[in-house]
């Protein structure tokens, strides 16, 4: 079975200074992973994902991920905060047959000026 | 061009009345996905239909739960004789295919009172 955890349900940062967001994963075979962001009152977007190919992955808005298979890890990293990063962040891995997608429990991320 | 569309955006029903929700997908895509997602909670995965499969119904909670799609396009999701637990952000997403990325839609949030 697939399983997600992300590490931490709130962090806050200064603006400029980096985000780093955990997440933890199971899979029983190669997963494809992926980090989601949902924006108040907004639909989910996709940040980036990861199947199989490099193990850093560099998606939208200056935020990359590195997959690490030893630590069965994908955390997800900005190296200058901006006031509009501020949204609620999801760690995804995919379900049996890739038809399903299964989220972790969210990551709060709050950017002060 | 246009994204998954989701009516209506809000809905406030009674306890034990029916509620149906619909989901349009991005035209061409053959997958389409529903997710529940409660308060302060990541997505759970509710069912999974692709072109003219049987769909994947496993993550549906309760027999109150059915969902119907016509070939490719505009999915229902109904709801029968509604619970106070059954209120979150139902949310659709579709992909080009069962491995490809799912897109999603802005949800809509049900209220049971």
């Amino acid at each position: 079975a697939q399983s997600v955890t992300q590490l931490d349900s709130h962090v806050s940062v200064s603006e400029g200074t980096p985000v780093l967001l955990r997440c933890n994963y199971s899979s029983s075979y190669s997963p494809s992973l992926f980090w989601y962001v949902q924006h108040p009152n907004k639909g989910l977007q996709l940040l980036l994902k990861y199947t199989s190919a490099a193990t850093l992955v560099k998606g939208i808005n200056g935020f990359e991920a590195e997959f690490k298979k030893s630590e069965t890890s994908f955390h997800l990293t900005k190296p200058s905060a901006h006031m509009s990063d501020a949204a609620e962040y999801f760690c995804v891995v995919s379900g049996s047959g890739y038809n399903k997608l299964i989220f972790g429990a969210g990551t709060r991320l709050a950017v002060h000026p | 061009g246009a994204g998954v569309s989701q009516s209506p955006s809000n809905k406030v029903t009674e306890k034990g009345k029916d509620v149906e929700l619909r989901c349009d997908p991005i035209s061409g895509h053959t997958a389409l996905y529903w997710y529940r997602q409660r308060l302060g909670q990541g997505l759970e995965f509710l069912i999974y239909f692709q072109g003219n499969s049987a769909p994947d119904k496993s993550g549906l909670p309760s027999d109150r739960f059915s969902a119907e799609r016509t070939g490719e396009s505009v999915s229902t999701l109904t709801i029968q004789r509604t619970q106070q637990e059954d209120s979150a952000v139902y949310l659709c997403a579709s992909s080009f295919g069962q491995q490809e990325t799912q897109y999603f839609g802005p949800g809509t949030r049900l209220l049971v009172l």
